[in-house]
């Protein structure tokens, strides 16, 4: 069964306090590894796809990269602007709708 | 701009009622996509839709059911048959492709409570 796993499930950074997000997946012949910001009460907001090991692509302090089994969400130098919960995606059997994970809260405090 | 418009943002149902979900996209997207997110939980997957008039089930459909009659709307409608349905749902498109990778964006959300 195809899953994803987000770890942890939720951190705490003093702004300034670079970390990484954990994203694994089980998927066969992935295609495409998918990032999502969501602020509360608010829809997903889309930050990257990845489609291959080694890709990495970056947007203001964050940088997200794959491996065959694994993805990352570096975050350097956070801001409090930076606390949401990050959700990471993969496409299901279908092709068409996505497998989520459960997300990881973030909180940066000043 | 273009986009995706859910409404209405709070829902309250009654008991015994059957209530409905708007989703309307302006991004001339094929597929649309409904989504249960509760506390904890991930994002499942109700109902998809690739083109007009065809629809598939995802994990969760029971106790829900949808239209696509046009290319823009894809309304959801939670009935009396869904025990459970207070949550925060999520309407999503994207383009259609069928080699599959197709980033999805996402309306504001309905937050459904029950009286």
């Amino acid at each position: 069964e195809d899953q994803v796993t987000q770890s942890p499930e939720a951190l705490r950074l003093q702004e300034g306090e670079s970390s990484s997000l954990n994203c694994s997946y089980t998927v066969s012949g992935l295609r495409g590894l998918f990032w999502y910001r969501q602020d509360p009460g608010k829809g997903p907001e889309f930050l990257f796809t990845l489609y291959s090991a080694g890709e990495e692509k970056e947007k203001e302090r964050l940088k997200a990269t794959l491996t065959k089994k694994e993805s990352f969400l570096h975050i350097t130098a956070p801001k409090p602007e930076d606390s949401a919960t990050y959700l990471c995606a993969a496409p299901s059997n279908s092709g068409y709708a996505l497998n989520f994970g459960k997300g990881t809260s973030l909180l940066v405090t000043p | 701009d273009g986009g995706i418009t859910q409404s209405p943002k709070y829902l309250f149902r009654k008991e015994g009622q059957n209530v409905t979900l708007s989703c309307e996209q302006n991004l001339n997207h094929d597929a649309m996509y409904w989504y249960r997110q509760d506390p904890g939980q991930g994002l499942r997957l109700i109902y998809y839709s690739q083109i007009v008039n065809d629809f598939q089930k995802g994990d969760i459909a029971e106790g829900y059911s949808v239209s696509r009659e046009k290319k823009e709307s894809f309304p959801l409608t939670v009935t009396s048959a869904q025990k459970n349905p207070t949550a925060f749902y999520l309407c999503a498109s994207s383009i259609a492709r069928t080699s599959g990778g197709n980033i999805q964006y996402f309306g504001a959300g309905t937050r459904l409570s029950v009286l």
